[in-house]
């Protein structure tokens, strides 16, 4: 079976500070992932996708950057965090082009970032 | 503009009577609807999904509804228990098999026992 693995689950940075979260996924190969933050009290807002290894799609301009270096492994990163970047970031997953029918998404249990 | 509407941020509802999640959609090249849930501090768990090429999908309590002319669907749980309580996000996807779901903002469900 698949899992989806995401970490840190807390992480409490100052303004200005680097970041890096890291989400891999075990199961499968060619996955597609997702990464997502939601602000408090909003829904979820897609910040990058990729299809593959290097293949990286950003939704929203912002301070924040996304690299896959592996085919099951998807990390988001910054130089220097916002307040603004306080949130709860999710990675998800589902079967490449090569899967079958439609593919639901499957969801880390995320990170929570508190931004100080 | 926000693609997929979930237009009531909140819903309260009685132990052992019906749940109606409501979402409102725009664009018509949409074709695979899902639902899901989320409990605080945990990654939304995918609940039950349904193709254009259908009006309804039942699985257990479950059910989902969908009315491509009116460019709606709705989540129907029955009967609705206290663990049911959580945000309810409601996704859609375009043809394009790697295109991104697009979410609505929520609808928070709060069974009272």
């Amino acid at each position: 079976s698949q899992t989806i693995h995401q970490w840190p689950a807390t992480l409490v940075q100052p303004v200005g500070s680097p970041l890096s979260l890291e989400c891999t996924v075990e199961g499968t190969s060619n996955p597609n992932l997702y990464w997502y933050r939601q602000a408090a009290g909003r829904g979820l807002q897609l910040l990058f996708y990729s299809v593959g290894i290097g293949q990286i799609s950003s939704e929203v301009p912002q301070n924040l950057s996304a690299s896959r270096p592996q085919d099951r492994q998807f990390i988001l990163s910054s130089k220097k965090l916002l307040l603004s970047d306080s949130g709860f970031y999710l990675c998800a997953w589902n079967r490449g082009q090569g899967g079958k029918g439609n593919q639901p998404q499957h969801f880390g249990d995320g990170t929570r970032l508190s931004i100080l | 503009d926000q693609q997929v509407k979930q237009n009531s941020p909140s819903l309260s509802v009685q132990e052992g009577r019906i749940s109606i999640l409501n979402c409102d959609y725009t664009n018509s090249m949409f074709d695979y609807f899902l639902w899901y849930k989320k409990y605080p501090a945990e990654g939304p768990t995918f609940l039950i999904s349904i193709s254009s090429i259908k009006d309804k999908n039942e699985d257990g309590r479950f059910t989902v509804f969908l009315n491509k002319s009116a460019k709606h669907l709705s989540l129907h749980i029955v009967p609705s228990q206290p663990g049911d309580s959580a945000v309810y996000f409601c996704a859609a996807r375009p043809l394009s098999g790697n295109t991104p779901l697009v979410f609505g903002k929520g609808t928070r469900l709060s069974v009272i026992a």
